[in-house]
């Protein structure tokens, strides 16, 4: 299957502040996804990016704070707008295939202070 | 509302032992993925059912799904410290076609030797 890469892998970042996360896949690929997940928990979907649309977000997550970019069949990024404490956390993106198998990157931990 | 009841939520037990994950919901799943994560990486698909009432073995690792494709359970043998990790259910609610998953809560593994 394909392989998918996150950069940053971390990040420390001021409040009030915007991170770009980025993700690539070595193949194309045509569904992929962005989660939330805090430390231990269970993941939550923030929305799914498809090549050529707009990204379709999840009740409770809107586009100004999460703007999502889906360029092209390999590459996805989701930014983090105008930081607070409250969005330190895992990010991570997975693509998806067959019968909803998802794969994911290694993830984004993020501190926001 | 959490559609999938994943339990327990801890697990502590000797290597050796049997353990048993459940995940139970009230909803009828068109596929059920179980996946392992690790500290510091995303989810690792480990298996999908996809027809009431199939078991599927990996190794130690028995998984099965419901007749009624509601609920599923992981069940490891002879458990080693290297099983420890965050066991996470997802799958899709019927009829499908999103590629959208819902993740249980997580059931955080610990294996002492």
């Amino acid at each position: 299957s394909a392989v998918i890469s996150q950069k940053p892998s971390r990040d420390i970042c001021q409040r009030g502040t915007s991170l770009t996360i980025q993700c690539q896949v070595d193949s194309q690929v045509t569904m992929m996804f962005w989660y939330r997940q805090q430390p231990g928990q269970s993941l939550t979907l923030i929305a799914t990016a498809n090549q050529g649309s707009e990204a379709t977000y999840e009740s409770g997550f809107v586009i100004d704070k999460f703007p999502i970019s889906r360029p092209n069949l390999t590459f996805s990024t989701l930014t983090v707008s105008n930081m607070s404490p409250e969005d330190s956390s895992i990010y991570l993106c997975s693509w998806g295939q067959g019968w909803n198998e998802q794969f994911f990157g290694p993830g984004t931990r993020l501190t926001v202070l | 509302t959490q559609l999938l009841e994943q339990s327990p939520q801890f697990l502590s037990i000797q290597e050796g032992e049997n353990l048993t994950v459940y995940c139970n919901s009230s909803s009828v799943f068109s596929s059920l993925q179980w996946y392992r994560q690790e500290p510091g990486e995303g989810p690792v698909l480990l298996v999908t059912v996809v027809t009431g009432g199939e078991v599927k073995k990996l190794k130690r690792l028995t998984f099965q799904f419901g007749d009624a494709r509601k609920d599923s359970s992981l069940h490891i043998t002879a458990a080693q410290p290297g099983d420890t990790g965050l066991y996470l259910c997802a799958g899709e609610v019927a009829p499908g076609n999103t590629g959208k998953l819902i993740f249980g809560q997580g059931t955080t593994l610990q294996v002492k030797p």
